[in-house]
């Protein structure tokens, strides 16, 4: 079965900052991988997926994220952050063999402040 | 198109009541799934369906029923609530021709259970 470790619950960061929320999995297979966000009291929306191929992944708003087999790691990254960003963050993944749902971390809470 | 909608967005509940929610999909999507999101917790499985007149169980099932009727449709019921049921609610749906199990999520349902 596969896992997800978010290692921060929270993250704050100035306007205009560089930002990174990091991702760990746990899977005996090869794996999808997923971030999703969250705004306050709306439901998730897909930021951005790792399917295949390129180990660097850009997504909508700005981020992208890296996935490094080695290290197990899919984190999120975004050069220049806004105030329109705070939202909390999910990390997800699904294995490839056969029909798998998503296992979901406990999510990133990212504040930016100006 | 409305994507995924939930009926209803707020309720609350005594002890022992029940109730069902609905969720509703118009993307034709095969896979149907409902979460409950709780704080640090993330998102947790409860139940999902691959498709009409299936459902399977998922991470927390315990206190709940589902059934699809229509392949539209995916409801989810409590037949006794209890406290530690107030939650906020998600439903999302996926399709066989999605890749890597991609889903689309609801708004949410808040429920108290006093």
């Amino acid at each position: 079965a596969q896992s997800v470790t978010q290692l921060d619950s929270q993250v704050p960061v100035f306007e205009e900052a560089p930002v990174e929320l990091r991702c760990n999995y746990s899977s005996s297979v090869s794996v999808y991988l997923f971030w999703y966000v969250q705004y306050p009291n709306q439901g998730l929306q897909l930021l951005l997926k790792y399917l295949s191929g390129s180990t660097l992944v850009k997504g909508i708003n700005g981020f992208e994220a890296e996935f490094n087999k080695s290290q197990t790691s899919f984190h999120l990254r975004k050069p220049s952050v806004h105030i329109s960003d705070t939202a909390e963050y999910f990390c997800a993944v699904s294995e490839k063999a056969g029909y798998s749902t998503l296992t979901f971390g406990k999510g990133t809470m990212l504040l930016v402040s100006p | 198109n409305a994507g995924v909608t939930q009926t209803p967005k707020f309720r609350v509940l005594k002890t022992g009541q029940s109730m069902t929610l609905l969720c509703a999909q118009d993307m034709n999507h095969e896979y149907m799934y409902w979460y409950r999101q709780d704080p640090g917790m993330g998102l947790r499985l409860i139940h999902y369906s691959v498709g009409e007149g299936t459902t399977a169980k998922g991470e927390v099932p315990d206190g709940y029923n589902v059934s699809r009727l229509k392949k539209q449709n995916f409801l989810l019921g409590l037949e006794s609530a209890a406290p530690s049921q107030t939650s906020v609610y998600f439903c999302a749906s996926g399709g066989e021709l999605l890749p890597a199990n991609e889903q689309f999520f609801g708004p949410g349902t808040r429920l108290t259970v006093l």
